[in-house]
């Protein structure tokens, strides 16, 4: 069944300490997304990647960081610095180009204590 | 840079009755348009989508949107909600030569059976 897999669903956290959630898609999609979504604040772009080993920041990159090292993978790391880390987490791909639609995985709620 | 108003932040309904969610956008150039929704517990998946044609488009569910590009509006409608439609409903837009999507702020429906 093709998709996006994030794991884990829910994610604890001390604060102080840096966490990675993971992506994985087998859609064989190029461009991959991390949104965060807040209640009453829709959904904000952290990171996005385009192709394999290159990632741009999005509005609210601060704090978090990623890797794409692999065009199925999509990692991203919420650091020590992100100062209001809990939240839900949201990973989606597409094919590039225009005329294309998201798919989004299952998301990943972290909560820092 | 792009940007998604949705008007109604939080709607209350009775079942069979009818439903109009707003969505405006400021990119005043080509557009595709995107309605997504997210039920309780669920992934985020596509209602609907415009990239071009009919300005009237029909999605799952029984949802319908309408694309008025002279009111930069791209409003969902349904005729009769029903309780299962109860879920968080998002505007998207891709702009500009860019298939990111940006995303409006959301919109929690309730339906009450």
């Amino acid at each position: 069944d093709g998709g996006i897999t994030q794991s884990p669903k829910y994610l604890f956290r001390k604060e102080g300490q840096n966490v990675t959630l993971s992506c994985e898609q087998n859609l064989n999609h190029d461009a991959m997304y991390w949104y965060r979504q807040d209640p009453g604040q829709g959904l904000r772009l952290i990171y996005y990647s385009q192709i394999v080993n290159d990632f741009q920041k999005g509005d609210i990159a601060e704090g978090y960081s990623v890797s794409r090292e692999k065009k199925e993978s999509f990692p991203l790391t919420v650091t020590s610095a992100q100062k209001n880390p809990t939240a839900f987490y949201l990973c989606a791909s597409s094919p590039s180009g225009m005329n294309t639609e998201a798919f989004f995985g299952q998301g990943t709620r972290l909560t820092v204590v | 840079a792009q940007s998604v108003s949705q008007h109604n932040h939080h709607v209350i309904l009775s079942e069979a009755a009818s439903l109009e969610l707003g969505c405006n956008y400021s990119y005043g150039g080509t557009v595709n348009l995107f309605w997504y929704v997210q039920y309780p517990g669920q992934h985020l998946q596509l209602l609907l989508k415009y990239f071009s044609g009919d300005p009237l488009v029909k999605g799952i569910k029984g949802f319908e949107a309408e694309f008025i590009k002279s009111k930069f509006s791209f409003n969902l409608r349904k005729p009769s909600v029903q309780w299962s439609d109860t879920a968080e409903y998002f505007c998207a837009v891709t702009s500009g030569g860019s298939y990111i999507p940006t995303f409006g702020r959301g919109t929690s429906l309730i339906v009450h059976p």
